[in-house]
């Protein structure tokens, strides 16, 4: 079974500022997908970024980009000119491409809270 | 397109009762997703239904029921309640196939007294 680690229960940047939240994941599968999610206080989850195993580039959303270290099963999420607004919890989930699989695993996730 | 919607948003019972969750997904997705998120636990997969048919199971008990309906709205039921069942209940709505993206909804949130 696969498991997704992220070890900072919680992180503080300023506005402005650049931070890295952290996810390691453990599988035996090759070829897989990884997320990070965000929650804001409102609940809905939404979908910050997605890196497909497969693909060695680094994916990267306008402010949001990944450090994708596949042999070293590490999944980082840097947030560059932080905002108010990216205040919220962020989760590392992890996807499995064989068979109809759809779930999501995730991590116990990291409570970021963005400071003036 | 309208996003995921759940119903009710908001829901308090008892031990013992049962309760019925609803999801309706985005139009032209057939993939229904249920996830239950505790503080303690974190964030679970409870089940996926595709096409009506469940087709994938998280490690959940019996309790925990679920259902899909021809136009892919799901249902999820959980009977003889226990305080721990307290939850917020996603639901990630899809269009099925392996590379698409889940859409969660705003989540039910379930107290249980």
């Amino acid at each position: 079974a696969q498991t997704v680690t992220q070890s900072q229960p919680e992180m503080s940047v300023q506005e402005a500022e650049t931070v890295t939240l952290s996810c390691t994941y453990d599988t035996s599968e090759s070829d897989y997908y990884l997320f990070w999610y965000k929650q804001p206080p409102s609940r809905q989850m939404i979908l910050v970024i997605r890196q497909e195993a497969y693909k060695q580039q680094n994916a990267t959303e306008n402010r949001f980009s990944v450090n994708f270290q596949k042999a070293a099963k590490s999944f980082s999420l840097k947030i560059s000119d932080s905002q108010l607004g990216d205040a919220a919890m962020y989760f590392c989930a992890y996807r499995s491409v064989t068979g109809t699989a759809s779930k999501l695993t995730f991590g116990t996730g990291t409570r970021l809270q963005v400071t003036l | 397109k309208a996003g995921v919607t759940q119903t009710p948003r908001y829901l308090i019972k008892t031990r013992g009762q049962q309760v019925t969750l609803s999801c309706s997904p985005i139009s032209g997705h057939r993939s229904v997703s249920w996830y239950q998120q505790t503080p303690g636990q974190g964030l679970q997969f409870l089940f996926e239904y595709f096409s009506e048919t469940q087709r994938n199971k998280g490690n959940f008990p019996g309790r925990f029921s679920g259902r899909q309906f021809s136009n892919s709205r799901s249902e999820m039921n959980v009977s003889t309640l226990e305080l721990g069942d307290s939850a917020l209940y996603l639901c990630a709505s899809s269009a099925g196939g392996l590379y698409n993206e889940q859409f969660f909804g705003p989540g039910t949130r379930l107290t249980v007294l």
